[in-house]
């Protein structure tokens, strides 16, 4: 099992460019979330999906688009990059009824130039 | 609207030696769980404890401890006998009980260091 994949690992964009991260899972979960890492900051939350067919906006959505577009896969597009974006990007799912524990992808490193 | 707050941005600590973590937090809910993080260099997230605010027990697991006051919104991270495979990136985290997109909330993180 993979458990949650997340591609590519390292990006890196120039402003204005587009881009989509794919995020993948094979545990059956419902809920998918995009998180973005900076410094000092821990992690924040983009958007979410509590269900198939379902996105709602985290705490950080501006220049960010979001797709579940089925119960495995949960794509973050940028549509045009900005330096602000430049940050460590995390899929994650869960958790369950049956599991407390929300499990992370290997993350994304994006650099905007 | 829940917070977290971690308020040392880097720890170190002598290997074999023990280390504890703080954290705080702020929610109106009294269903909740909370978690510590680790992430190494990898950049991988590695659970290493997670407590339910209705048990009263703090939660154990191998050398990682928690000390959970609930009144005070206290949740610390013990680390006993120190390795130098513990360096890394520590997370506090918070989540409401309800599973349906219940995302979880983070503090700022700890960087520990663990000196040979």
């Amino acid at each position: 099992n993979a458990g949650v994949t997340q591609t590519p690992k390292f990006q890196v964009l120039k402003t204005g460019q587009s881009m989509t991260l794919q995020c993948a899972q094979d545990m059956n979960h419902n809920s998918m979330y995009w998180y973005r890492q900076d410094p000092g900051m821990g992690l924040r939350l983009i958007y979410y999906s509590a269900s198939e067919g379902t996105t709602d906006k985290g705490e950080v959505p501006n220049g960010y688009n979001v797709s579940r577009l089925n119960k495995r896969e949960f794509s973050l597009r940028l549509e045009s990059a900005a330096p602000s974006q430049t940050s460590v990007y995390f899929c994650a799912n869960g958790p369950t009824n049956a599991n407390t524990e929300a499990f992370f992808g290997q993350g994304t490193r994006l650099t905007v130039v | 609207a829940q917070t977290v707050t971690q308020s040392q941005p880097e720890m170190s600590v002598q290997e074999a030696e023990t280390v504890t973590l703080s954290c705080t937090y702020d929610t109106s809910e009294s269903d909740y769980y909370l978690f510590w993080y680790k992430q190494p260099p990898s950049r991988q997230m590695i659970l290493v404890i997670r407590q339910e605010a209705y048990k009263q027990q703090n939660a154990t697991e191998n050398r990682f401890s928690v000390n959970f006051q609930k009144a005070a919104k206290s949740f610390s991270l013990k680390i006993s006998d120190s390795q130098l495979g513990d360096a890394a990136m520590y997370f506090c985290a918070y989540r409401r009980g309800e599973t349906s997109g219940s995302r979880l909330t983070f503090g700022e993180g700890t960087q520990l260091t663990v000196n040979p």
